[in-house]
């Protein structure tokens, strides 16, 4: 069975500073993986993702993962924060044969001035 | 620019009362499920369907119905209400490949949320 680990429940950095949300998975396929953001009281909203192309994944807002086999890592970063990136973020891994997808539990940024 | 529309965004029940969550997508998706998300638990998915007609059991689905009689609607129903269905409800659509059943990008649209407390 597929399933997804976030390290973190909770982030703070400072506004400028460099993002690192950690995402562990584990998949008896190659898998798909993806990072959403909540910000609050809204909706899930897809900020990138990886489908077994490029490592390096870009996304909106400045952000990019990087898929690494050997580590079953799919680590989220931004070089500088912005206080518009508080917010909750998801790390999602497609189960290539239920096709269903399985969230991690999030992880809280906040970014402090 | 509607996407997906969710109603109401908050609800208090009694145990034991019944209600529906609406949720409506203009994006023609084929793939529409609902969540609920809990504090520590991450989105759990609750029933889901592949068209209209079709609907499926997802992770939680005891003590929810759904019904999908068109693309465009997919509404969630509580039989009788409990404290422990007391949650944030998001519902999500998506494409699906072609006649594959399967989703094709793996990207969810996302309502923004019903917020139900269960006395």
């Amino acid at each position: 069975a597929q399933s997804v680990t976030q390290l973190d429940s909770h982030v703070s950095v400072s506004e400028g500073t460099p993002v690192l949300l950690r995402c562990n998975y584990s998949s008896s396929y190659s898998p798909s993986l993806f990072w959403y953001v909540q910000h609050p009281n809204k909706g899930l909203q897809l900020l990138l993702k990886y489908t077994s192309a490029a490592t390096l994944v870009k996304g909106i807002n400045g952000f990019e993962a990087e898929f690494k086999k050997s580590e079953t890592s799919f680590h989220l970063t931004k070089p500088s924060a912005h206080m518009s990136d508080a917010a909750e973020y998801f790390c999602v891994v497609s189960d290539r044969v239920s096709d269903k997808l399985i969230f991690g539990t999030g992880t809280r940024l906040q970014v402090f001035p | 620019n509607a996407g997906v529309t969710q109603t109401p965004k908050f609800q208090v029940l009694k145990t034991g009362q019944s209600m529906t969550l609406q949720c409506a997508q203009d994006m023609n998706h084929e793939y529409m499920s609902w969540y609920r998300q809990d504090p520590g638990m991450g989105l759990r998915l609750i029933h889901y369907s592949v068209g209209a007609g079709i609907t499926d059991q997802g992770e939680v689905p005891n003590g929810y119905n759904v019904s999908r009689s068109t693309t465009e609607d997919f509404p969630l129903r509580l039989l009788s209400a409990a404290p422990s269905q007391t949650s944030v409800y998001f519902c999500a659509s998506s494409r699906l490949a072609g006649t594959s059943g399967r989703l094709d990008t793996g990207e969810l649209f996302f309502g923004e949320g019903s917020r139900l407390t269960v006395l």
